[in-house]
């Protein structure tokens, strides 16, 4: 599976786009792109997924470059609830099950 | 649906000492895997399984078990307890085929169970 490469920490205020960037140059036609978080010591949430287009559900945005090496998750509106580790992770459909996480960025959301 | 659930929370084990982590899930997935998270860490890939009887090494599998002889359990099981086998441990599961919600990409994750192995 790809590696993926995070800034290890960003901050944002509360009320604007939080914007996560990810390099994943070596990533391969049949690999999709995960966002995960963990919020302080829970269990990681699904965010959300993708594979070229750009994609969206109730909780963020995710667009992947045209060239698949990079992608930005966007949660447009950040609370306080927001602050977590975002783990982005490449992996096939069919190794879902067996995500291989790096360090993440870790996000703090400012009042 | 209680999702994914994980005892004990908190475990202290002397060097040397086995215990079974248990995992249990009650959304029908198909797919459970474990990982453990030592601080200020990812999480890495211990074991998983794609059903039940069929279990496969993660990327740290030293000095773990794991059998699945159900769809709703895998429990963990640590041979011979070694200080750097503290961590948090994390169970996760998806997939159903029988819901009608292939989110084969989507794993739930446990609470975790915090080890401490001194």
């Amino acid at each position: 599976d790809a590696k993926t490469t995070q800034p290890p920490s960003m901050d944002c205020a509360e009320g604007r786009a939080a914007n996560l960037p990810c390099n994943h140059s070596t990533i391969s036609g049949n690999e999709y792109v995960y966002w995960y978080r963990q919020i302080h010591s829970q269990g990681p949430q699904y965010i959300i997924h993708g594979l070229k287009n750009n994609e969206t559900n109730e909780m963020a945005s995710l667009i992947i470059t045209e060239d698949r090496k990079s992608s930005t998750l966007i949660l447009p509106h950040a609370t306080l609830r927001d602050t977590a580790v975002y783990y982005c992770i490449v992996s096939r459909i069919q190794g879902a099950q067996k995500l291989v996480f790096g360090q993440g960025t870790r996000l703090t959301i400012n009042p | 649906n209680a999702g994914v659930t994980q005892t004990p929370k908190f475990q202290v084990l002397k060097t040397g000492q086995s215990m079974t982590l248990q995992c249990a899930q009650d959304m029908n997935h198909e797919y459970m895997s474990w990982y453990r998270q030592d601080p200020g860490m990812g999480l890495r890939l211990i074991h998983y399984s794609v059903g039940a009887g069929i279990t496969d090494q993660g990327e740290v599998p030293n000095g773990y078990n794991v059998s699945r002889s159900t769809t709703e359990d895998f429990p963990l099981r640590l041979l011979s307890a070694a200080p750097s086998q503290t961590s948090v441990y994390f169970c996760a599961s998806s997939y159903s085929s029988t819901s009608g919600k292939l989110r084969l990409y989507e794993q739930y994750f446990g609470p975790g169970t915090r080890l401490t192995v001194t």
